[in-house]
């Protein structure tokens, strides 16, 4: 079993409609769960960060995070063309510096 | 200003032939990290850095080798060891403990390797 799991996709949303991305890890221990996006040939960056369960909200973004069932989520309301990118999950594990990624899913939003 | 800075960019080798590369940072953090992403894929851990003079392997870190002589540095050799070194590398650091340690990671801009 992979520690961080995203489905790869692509998956694609029309333009303002509201795209939801998932993402289960292993590590029951985890502390911290990241969103960064990455556009194609550039480096990651982080869109939101997220500690404790329940929702946290910055602009249109909104992270979900449920301990015990051990996933997260990324929702991002009124999509945008510019949001097509691949967005991964990153999971701060028992071991306070050590951090994973998942696979990243692939975001295509249609005009 | 303040950041984190990889180079080469673009590097080429030749089977059997290793290479250094650079990952320099002022951002006075502590952790420092080394990933690997292969088209189409996410982020791979290689070598990973809290402290001077101290690292740990990550997931994937046959093949390669890493060292924290000063903060501001940490360097990753590709061996000719690593039997599929063509990738694009990611250089990453953080605040891993206090009152601002959010887990952030700070990325390079990446080098890309490519094995002739």
């Amino acid at each position: 079993q992979k520690e961080v799991e995203q489905n790869s996709g692509p998956l694609s949303v029309p333009e303002g409609a509201i795209a939801s991305l998932n993402c289960t890890y292993s590590d029951r221990g985890s502390q911290s769960f990241f969103w960064y996006r990455q556009y194609s040939g550039k480096s990651p960056e982080l869109i939101m960060f997220i500690y404790s369960n329940g929702d946290k909200e910055d602009g249109r973004f909104t992270a979900q995070l449920n301990k015990a069932s051990q996933y997260v989520s990324l929702l991002i309301r009124d999509s945008q063309p510019s949001d097509s990118a691949t967005y991964l999950c990153a999971v701060r594990g028992s071991s306070a510096s050590k951090i994973i990624f998942g696979s990243g899913t692939r975001l295509s939003i249609r005009p | 200003d303040g950041g984190i800075t990889q180079s080469p960019k673009y590097l080429f080798r030749k089977e059997g032939q290793n290479v250094t590369l650079s990952c320099e940072q002022n951002l006075n953090h502590d952790a420092m990290y080394w990933y690997r992403q292969d088209p189409g894929q996410g982020l791979r851990l290689i070598y990973y850095s809290q402290i001077v003079n101290d690292f740990q392997k990550g997931d994937i870190a046959e093949g390669y080798s890493v060292s924290r002589e000063k903060k501001e540095s940490f360097p990753l050799t590709v061996t000719s060891a690593q039997k599929n070194p063509t990738a694009f590398y990611l250089c990453a650091s953080s605040i891993w403990r206090g009152p601002l340690n959010t887990g952030e990671l700070f990325f390079g801009e990446g080098s890309r390797l490519t094995v002739l």
